[in-house]
């Protein structure tokens, strides 16, 4: 299985609304990610875990909030978005190693996110 | 910082080769390429790394230059399947995490 999966697809939210967006591999893989892609431009990295533990938040605001409950799970948690924060969340994963840059990404078919 | 792409669009008929550049101001560890179409996700196409060892899809061909901090992506006797977004993305220094290209827009023409 070299899937990764993410639900829901698409999903609207008012300001104040709290959802989360969820995330699964079964490939045994140790590294795992959240990006966000605009319209016409490349994904931006938001967060990276690492055996389960956050090692990389690329100055992401609170509102947005990662969760790595087991190493085949990974939920980004939204609360009180703006409407700039429209886009597409992409999860990606890899083989976890000293330099995550070597393995290979297998990226999720992503959420598409519109905030009214 | 973000890596530099060109062109930044190529238009191509089936069977025509291209070339997609991807350049960078700093010393990198690894560059990775992938090919995102409209509406799905970004697929992994090939990793380059310091040093000279390479992995990705057999069809695929690309090369790095260390010295210019530079790589390119070889696509021969284009298909219409070739279409789509392709980004580069890289790895400098220590930095565990990837940079990724502004992107080329791909488009074959039967």
């Amino acid at each position: 299985d070299t899937e990764v999966t993410q639900t829901p697809k698409h999903l609207v939210m008012g300001m104040t609304n709290k959802k989360s967006l969820k995330c699964e591999q079964h490939m045994g893989h140790r590294a795992m990610y959240w990006y966000k892609q605009k319209a016409k431009k490349p994904p931006e990295l938001m967060f990276v875990y690492s055996y389960e533990k956050l090692s990389i938040n690329e100055s992401v605001p609170s509102r947005f909030s990662p969760e790595c409950p087991n190493s085949s799970l990974l939920n980004l948690h939204l609360h009180a978005l703006q409407p700039e924060d429209s886009a597409l969340y992409l999860c990606a994963s890899s083989r976890a190693g000293l330099a995550g840059s070597y393995n290979e990404q297998f990226f999720g078919p992503g959420t598409r996110l519109t905030v009214l | 910082q973000q890596p530099v792409q060109s062109p930044q669009a190529v238009i191509l008929r089936e069977g025509e080769d291209a070339v997609i550049n991807c350049s960078s101001s700093k010393a990198l560890y690894s560059v990775h390429w992938y090919r995102q179409k409209h509406g799905e996700a970004p697929v992994f196409l090939m990793i380059l790394l310091k040093g000279g060892e390479q992995k990705g899809h057999e069809k695929i061909s690309a090369s790095f230059n260390e010295k210019k901090q530079q790589s390119s992506l070889y696509l021969t006797a284009s298909q219409l399947s070739y279409s789509g977004t392709y980004f580069c993305g890289t790895a400098a220094g220590s930095a565990r995490q990837l940079t990724f290209g502004s992107g080329t827009q791909l488009t074959v023409l039967p």
